[in-house]
């Protein structure tokens, strides 16, 4: 298996633009993560799918930042607009169970200028 | 918010010597992971202990879980400089599934 993928691996862009993260969890888990890593706030979740349906979105920082699970195999994180405080690492995980091992993806690295 | 704390922040070693991470937690758990991330890389799943488990051994890995202190330590027995790498605790609750995490202990093992 593949392992979690994420796309892009870098992003930069600037404040007011709208940004896309892009996840494709390993096939057959049922549960998908969004992380987010900063050296301030450390990791922190962001929402999580099971079964394409949003169960905890709490971690939204706010209005601008949705997410989207349209399928098994497909997730977005979507910031819009785009604010240098938005600067982090983004990172997906996906498991089959829930709180069980989670396996992330190599993360978006995000740059708001 | 952050769950667990882990202590010491920084460690540093020699390869060789064991080194060993400590986590602290304030609510219940159903059970507590520790993950590995490298510099610029994912994290990495090491270790799971369930909240009736003592003692957990992988390989030169090492965790012990105590639910009546909220504390847990991870060992890593015969250091290599290839364990160089930031160590975070993570539990899991007993009311939901994502995982919360601590600061992370940043490990150096020179040769």
């Amino acid at each position: 298996d593949a392992g979690v993928i994420q796309s892009p691996r870098h992003e930069v862009t600037e404040m007011g633009q709208e940004v896309t993260l892009r996840c494709k969890p390993i096939s057959g888990h049922d549960y998908l993560f969004w992380y987010r890593q900063t050296m301030m706030r450390g990791l922190e979740l962001l929402i999580y799918f099971n079964n394409n349906v949003p169960i905890d979105d709490s971690g939204m920082p706010e209005d601008r930042f949705s997410a989207k699970m349209p399928n098994a195999s497909f997730s977005t994180l979507k910031i819009q607009p785009s604010e240098p405080r938005d600067s982090a690492v983004y990172f997906c995980a996906s498991t089959t169970g829930g709180g069980e091992t989670q396996y992330f993806g190599p993360g978006t690295r995000l740059l708001v200028l | 918010s952050q769950q667990g704390e882990e202590d010491p922040q920084a460690l540093s070693i020699q390869e060789g010597e064991n080194a060993t991470m400590n986590c602290s937690y304030k609510t219940s758990i159903n059970n507590l992971q520790w993950y590995r991330q490298n510099s610029g890389r994912g994290l990495v799943h090491l270790i799971l202990i369930r909240s009736n488990e003592r003692e957990k051994h992988s390989g030169r890995l090492r965790v012990t879980l105590d639910t009546s202190k909220k504390s847990s330590s991870l060992l890593i027995t015969a250091s290599r400089a290839a364990d160089t790498a930031s160590y975070f605790c993570a539990t899991v609750s007993n009311s939901g599934y994502a995982l919360n995490f601590g600061k992370g202990t940043s490990l150096l093992v020179t040769p």
